[in-house]
This record gives C-alpha cells, sequence and structure tokens, in this order.
C-alpha cells in the first residue's frame, strides 16, 4: 500500500541555522509533492508544491527538493528563526489528486 | 475573502447523538474535502467532492455522511456519534486536483 513517512521525532536546532526535514514514500508515483505547515491549534498552511519533472523549487528562505529516484523529498529553512517552530506536513497526490498526508515532523527551534 | 469557515469550533455529544459539522467556503473552489486529525495519526481523509453533486469515500468514510448541493457548502454528517469519532476535523478546498487545499480552523469534537 501507499505510505508517506515523516520523521516523527521532533527537530531541535538553534536559531539561525538551516533545518532540514524529510519527506520519504513508497508505491507512489507522485506527478507533485506539497508542503504545508501547521501551527497548534490552526488548519494546515500550505507552502510550496513541487513537481515530478522539477529537481528543486525556491521561495524566499524556502527550499525543497524532489528526488523521484530516491522517492524522497528535502524540505529546507535557512537562517531559521523562532517563528518557524511549526509541524510540517508533506502531502502527495491520491484518488482524484485530493492530498494524502504524512504525520508530520515538529520543528523547533531555539533563539 | 473569508476562505473556508468551519462551524462550529468546539462540540461536546453524548454517544448516539446526531450533528453536522458545516463548511464553507467564498473562493469557488470546485474540490472540497473532509479530514480528521488525531494524535500520531496525522490527517485522515474522510469524504471528498470534486463538484456540487459529486462525492466520493476516503481512508475513513464509515460513520459519516456528506452531500455537495452547491459549490460553497460541503457539510459533514456524524450519523450516530461515537467516542472513537472524538478528533478536530478539518475542511479544505482547492479550485483543482493538483493545487494547494485551503484549509478551515477545524472543528473540535468531543463524544462522550
Amino acid at each position: 500500500s501507499q505510505k508517506i513517512e515523516q520523521n516523527s521525532e521532533a527537530l531541535n536546532i538553534q536559531e539561525g541555522k538551516t533545518a532540514t526535514l524529510t519527506c520519504n514514500y513508497t508505491n507512489y508515483s507522485p506527478a507533485y509533492l506539497q508542503w504545508y505547515r501547521q501551527d497548534p491549534g490552526r488548519g494546515p498552511v500550505f507552502l510550496l508544491l513541487i513537481r515530478e519533472n522539477e529537481k528543486e523549487k525556491r521561495k524566499e528562505r524556502l527550499k525543497v527538493t524532489f528526488d523521484t529516484t530516491l522517492k524522497q523529498s528535502l524540505f529546507h529553512i535557512t537562517a531559521s528563526q523562532p517563528a518557524d517552530s511549526a509541524t510540517y506536513l508533506c502531502a502527495l497526490p491520491g484518488g482524484s489528486y485530493i492530498p494524502t498526508f504524512g504525520r508530520g515532523t515538529s520543528l523547533i527551534v531555539h533563539p | 475573502n473569508a476562505g473556508v469557515t468551519q462551524t462550529p469550533k468546539f462540540q461536546v455529544l453524548k454517544t448516539g447523538q446526531s450533528m453536522t459539522l458545516q463548511c464553507a467556503q467564498d473562493m469557488n473552489h470546485e474540490y472540497m474535502s473532509w479530514y480528521r486529525q488525531d494524535p500520531g495519526m496525522g490527517l485522515r481523509l474522510i469524504h471528498y467532492s470534486v463538484g456540487a453533486g459529486i462525492t466520493d469515500q476516503g481512508e475513513v468514510p464509515n460513520g459519516y455522511n456528506v452531500s455537495r448541493s452547491t459549490t460553497e457548502d460541503f457539510p459533514l454528517r456524524l450519523l450516530s456519534a461515537a467516542p472513537s469519532q472524538t478528533s478536530v476535523y478539518f475542511c479544505a478546498s482547492s479550485p483543482d486536483g493538483d493545487q494547494p487545499q485551503h484549509f478551515g480552523d477545524g472543528t473540535r469534537l468531543s463524544i462522550l
């Protein structure tokens, strides 16, 4: 069956460092992959979408890579700030391209 | 634009009661979905709709009903609430299947 794996352990980093989060998947050949941010008590907020023919995408301090051979996406936040602390979710298309989500990784940026 | 609006924000029910969670969007999006989020389980898809009059089941549809009579509204009905349905419910919408999802802020539901 299709599976999306994100590290369940929280990632703790110091302010100013680069945070790297991983999303691995199996039994998928996704046309795209999305990353969302979720703050406590709020709904997820869309960050970036990368398509299968794109290796890398950037938006301000965010960078996403997509390796369809390794079946992996990496999500980077450069010059991280305490305000970047949140849970980050990756999502792949399911039936009718409705996203299926990973369980998310919590990022904690320490001042 | 209000985006995706979910009501109520909080609700406590007794086992066996029924209720409807409301979801409305003002972005003229064709696709709408309902997810539930439980600790350690992530977001799981309950039902979705790709347009008015069209609905389909997701990963965990049992115990829930949906209908889509208008583009704007996509209510989720709990027919006979069970403690296993205690969760946070999120509604989402998007213009198309491969477009970003816009989420509401959720309904926190407790079933006693």
